[in-house]
């Protein structure tokens, strides 16, 4: 079964400190990753995808195929990350959809 | 940067009434999605598309729901006799590729069920 889980649904830190966003995933075959975020009454946009190794934002995603992990980090936290983040599996072959995760709420508190 | 559009933003529909979603994918993309989120929940995939027919589909897409490309452009989403449950926030998706593309989302369509 495919799955995604983000086990913090909501996370709060100060500008300025790091942030970790976690997620795990179960899929079968070796799917592409992606983050996602979603600003306040905004449409949902493509933050990094793991196949392009960029950074975005400040942000960085390291895939860990052994720990099936797929965590995104920012050293710097600045108030314009607060958004909901969604980690989303895709697999390689075919019109395969992508699975989000319950999100992380991401507040960047000054 | 070229953008999904979809219409109507928000759209308030009696129960059983039948509704139809529009999206306009961008026009090099050959897979679209329809995904929707109910309020405070995940974001959920209801159907996949690609060379004119269904890909794959949820178990939420069942017979109330239907997609289609009428005209090349096009990308709809019909509900024919909505439920209360059928309120949530729908969004069409589109992507040039396969595996490692991703998507383009649109700013969705808010559906309430009254």
């Amino acid at each position: 079964a495919q799955r995604v889980t983000q086990p913090e649904k909501l996370l709060s830190v100060f500008k300025g400190a790091p942030v970790e966003l976690k997620c795990n995933y179960s899929y079968s075959g070796s799917p592409e990753l992606f983050w996602y975020v979603q600003y306040s009454r905004q449409r949902l946009q493509l933050l990094l995808r793991h196949i392009s190794r960029e950074s975005i934002k400040g942000f960085t995603a390291d895939l860990n195929k052994g720990e099936t992990s797929f965590h995104l980090k920012k050293p710097f936290a600045q108030e314009e990350d607060s958004a909901m983040y969604y980690c989303a599996p895709r697999g390689i072959q075919g019109a395969q959809k992508l699975v989000f995760g319950q999100g992380t709420r991401l507040t960047i508190n000054p | 940067e070229p953008e999904v559009t979809q219409t109507p933003s928000h759209q308030v529909t009696q129960m059983g009434q039948e509704v139809i979603l529009r999206c306009v994918p961008i026009s090099n993309h050959l897979y679209f999605y329809w995904y929707r989120q109910i309020l405070g929940q995940k974001v959920e995939f209801l159907v996949s598309f690609y060379n004119n027919e269904i890909s794959e589909k949820s178990e939420i897409f069942d017979d109330q729901f239907s997609v289609e490309r009428p005209d090349g452009s096009n990308f709809t989403l019909k509900i024919r006799s909505t439920k209360l449950e059928d309120s949530a926030m729908y969004f069409c998706a589109s992507s040039e590729g396969q595996g490692g593309y991703g998507y383009t989302f649109g700013s969705g369509t808010r559906l309430t069920v009254v």
